[in-house]
């Protein structure tokens, strides 16, 4: 089955961590998002990558940080600099054409 | 002004109502519109999309795009309880590696 994956589905993080979400593709796409969705607030882009070892912050990059080493993978890490990082967070690929594949997503919650 | 304005919602209609759903926009160098329907706790997927103006149908779904008053709407005829989710517009220039700007989304209710 090609598609993308998220994991973990929920993430639990203590104030002062650094967390690790994963996203992986198997569709071959070049391009890879990371998008966070808040409630009213719609899907805002947080990085972005149009092919592997490059990499664009989008219009909230402060607080996270990505890397893209393998075409397949695009992980995202929350930083303990995220201020409010409580968020329903989604990851997209895309064959640069019209449509963006969204994986499950990930909630992260802030204990 | 927002490069994307929707409609906030939420939404509650009867099965069987005639369901129309607005962005407004203000970039005109948007060509690509887009409609994502989103279910609870879940990523949202494609529902259509059109390339610069005109009228979509597909099965009892009809995207419109009017660009003239950068304008766009998704109709859904005969709804039904399996519509109810988030709706989100979207849309892009054609910039080969142009983003995509999306609405703030609106939450349908159908009652049964």
């Amino acid at each position: 089955d090609g598609g993308i994956t998220q994991s973990p589905k929920y993430l639990f993080r203590k104030e002062g961590q650094n967390v690790t979400l994963s996203c992986e593709q198997n569709l071959n796409h070049d391009a890879m998002y990371w998008y966070r969705q808040d409630p009213g607030q719609g899907l805002r882009l947080i990085y972005y990558s149009q092919i592997v070892n490059d990499f664009q912050k989008g219009d909230i990059a402060e607080g996270y940080s990505v890397s893209r080493e393998k075409k397949e993978s695009f992980p995202l890490t929350v930083t303990s600099a995220q201020k409010n990082p409580t968020a329903f967070y989604l990851c997209a690929s895309s064959n640069r054409v019209i449509e963006q594949f969204f994986g499950p997503g990930t909630r992260l919650t802030v204990l | 002004q927002k490069e994307v304005e929707q409609d906030p919602g939420p939404l509650s209609v009867p099965e069987g109502a005639i369901v129309s759903l607005n962005c407004t926009y203000s970039n005109s160098a948007f060509q690509y519109f887009m409609w994502y329907r989103q279910y609870s706790r879940k990523g949202p997927e494609l529902l259509m999309y059109t390339y610069s103006s005109g009228n979509k149908e597909d099965g009892r779904f009809t995207a419109q795009v009017d660009k003239s008053s950068k304008y766009i709407s998704l109709f859904i005829r005969d709804s039904q309880p399996s519509d109810s989710a988030t709706y989100l517009c979207a849309m892009r220039d054609t910039g080969a590696n142009s983003k995509l700007t999306f609405g703030k989304g609106i939450t349908l209710s159908v009652r049964p």
